[in-house]
């Protein structure tokens, strides 16, 4: 079963921060984060393991709450170059190797 | 750099034809992915391999098959090609047992159209 999305879609002018959520039904090992750009492939932005840890690079963050089977990605002072959609990947068991995407949050960045 | 390689990048086929996508990637990963992608559903899974003959159904197998006889390729088959399976075909692969790096490598994608 998909993990489910939220929001579906979001509008932002350029320097507003952004939060999208994914949860699950399962209790979770792992969760991938990826943005795709339109006509192009998905590519990879991090990766959150079973312990509630918190990542993040530049302004673009994520939490994992594995109690709560939840992760937040979080994008601080939003770039033009931030724009796309943005899917997560949960794994449900570590060596099930199963990787399901949810449905997606298409963010737009206006100037 | 990783390179995960779809043998065509628009496919037209008919009703009733069998069809085949190819994916092949060239970094020795266990895992590879045969994903569908349509507007407002994400991406969902068909079929996944962890070794070369073995393959898992995913959440939406019905109507595809596999195979990967070898561990750099691995192929979607669409055994009678029915209109609602026109989509976008995304494959990918990773090194499963490499714990600082589980992270996917997508092919550009497939855009079939059955007519």
């Amino acid at each position: 079963q998909q993990p489910v999305q939220s929001p579906q879609a979001v509008i932002l002018r350029e320097g507003e921060d952004a939060v999208i959520n994914c949860s699950s039904s399962k209790a979770l090992y792992s969760v991938h984060w990826y943005r795709q750009k339109h006509g192009e492939a998905p590519v990879f932005l991090m990766i959150l393991l079973k312990g509630g840890e918190q990542k993040g690079h530049d302004k673009i963050s994520a939490s994992f709450n594995e109690k709560k089977q939840q992760s937040s990605l979080y994008l601080t002072a939003s770039q033009l170059s931030y724009s796309g959609t943005y899917f997560c990947g949960t794994e449900s068991v570590f060596g099930n190797e199963k990787l399901t995407f949810g449905t997606g949050t298409r963010l737009t960045i206006i100037p | 750099d990783v390179k995960v390689t779809q043998s065509s990048r628009y496919l037209v086929k008919r009703t009733g034809e069998k069809v085949f996508l190819e994916c092949v990637q060239d970094m020795d990963h266990e895992n590879m992915f045969w994903y569908r992608q349509d507007p407002g559903l994400g991406l969902r899974l068909i079929y996944f391999s962890y070794d070369v003959k073995m393959k898992e159904k995913g959440d939406i197998p019905e109507g595809y098959s596999v195979s990967r006889e070898k561990k750099e390729r691995f192929s979607l088959i669409l055994e009678s090609a029915s209109t609602n399976q026109t989509s976008m075909y995304l494959c990918a692969s990773r090194d499963y047992w490499d714990s600082t790096n589980e992270k996917l490598f997508f092919g550009s994608g497939t855009q079939l159209s059955v007519l």
